[in-house]
């Protein structure tokens, strides 16, 4: 079955340095991969789609990577504040529609 | 527009007893899903469904049932709570056409004693 797997530990940031989230995936060739944010006590967020046939999408500070040789996606946060602290999800599309997450990152900046 | 929107927000059950999480949407937008959240696991698909009228089951369906009662509303239903469905539930809703963001409601919190 597929699988899906997030940095494991919190990461510990200070505030204007980048952050670096990785998302690992086995068994699938998703058609694209997303990433969400998370606040405590509130729903997922959309931030960005990368498609499977892209290399590198840019928002603003934020940038994501997607290599389907590797079955990785790294997530930057450039300048980082601590307004970015919050969980940041990963998903890939299993087809009909239908997302499987990884299990979340914890992200804290320190001012 | 409120987007997606779930009632309650929050609720504490006993074992065995029943109850409906509503969700309902004003997006107009034809997928619709439920998932639970629990710490350490991510967001697992309970069920969803891709049109009025239809509904499939997810990777954790067990415990309960869906009904797609139009294109604004879809509801999950505990029919004999248990502990282990102790959870924060999410409903959300997929953007149409090549669309493939998910819009998440603020989720229902339970606590099955």
């Amino acid at each position: 079955s597929q699988k899906i797997e997030q940095n494991s530990e919190a990461l510990n940031i200070q505030e204007g340095k980048t952050a670096t989230l990785t998302c690992n995936y086995t068994n699938y060739s998703p058609a694209y991969l997303q990433w969400y944010r998370q606040d405590p006590g509130r729903g997922p967020v959309f931030l960005l789609l990368i498609r499977e046939n892209e290399k590198e999408k840019r928002k603003e500070r934020l940038k994501v990577t997607f290599d389907t040789t590797l079955k990785q996606s790294l997530f930057h946060i450039t300048a980082s504040q601590p307004a970015d602290s919050a969980t940041y999800l990963c998903a890939l599309d299993v087809r009909g529609g239908k997302l499987i997450f990884g299990q979340g990152t914890e992200l804290s900046v320190k001012p | 527009n409120a987007g997606v929107t779930q009632t309650p927000k929050f609720q504490v059950l006993k074992t065995g007893q029943s109850m409906t999480l509503q969700c309902a949407q004003d997006m107009n937008h034809n997928s619709m899903y439920w998932y639970r959240q629990d710490p350490g696991m991510g967001l697992r698909l309970i069920y969803y469904s891709a049109s009025e009228g239809t509904t499939d089951k997810g990777e954790v369906p067990n415990g309960y049932n869906v009904s797609r009662l139009n294109k604004r509303e879809f509801s999950l239903r505990l029919e004999s709570a248990a502990p282990s469905q102790t959870s924060v539930y999410f409903c959300a809703v997929r953007g149409g056409g090549a669309q493939e963001t998910q819009y998440f409601g603020p989720g229902t919190r339970l606590l099955v004693l």
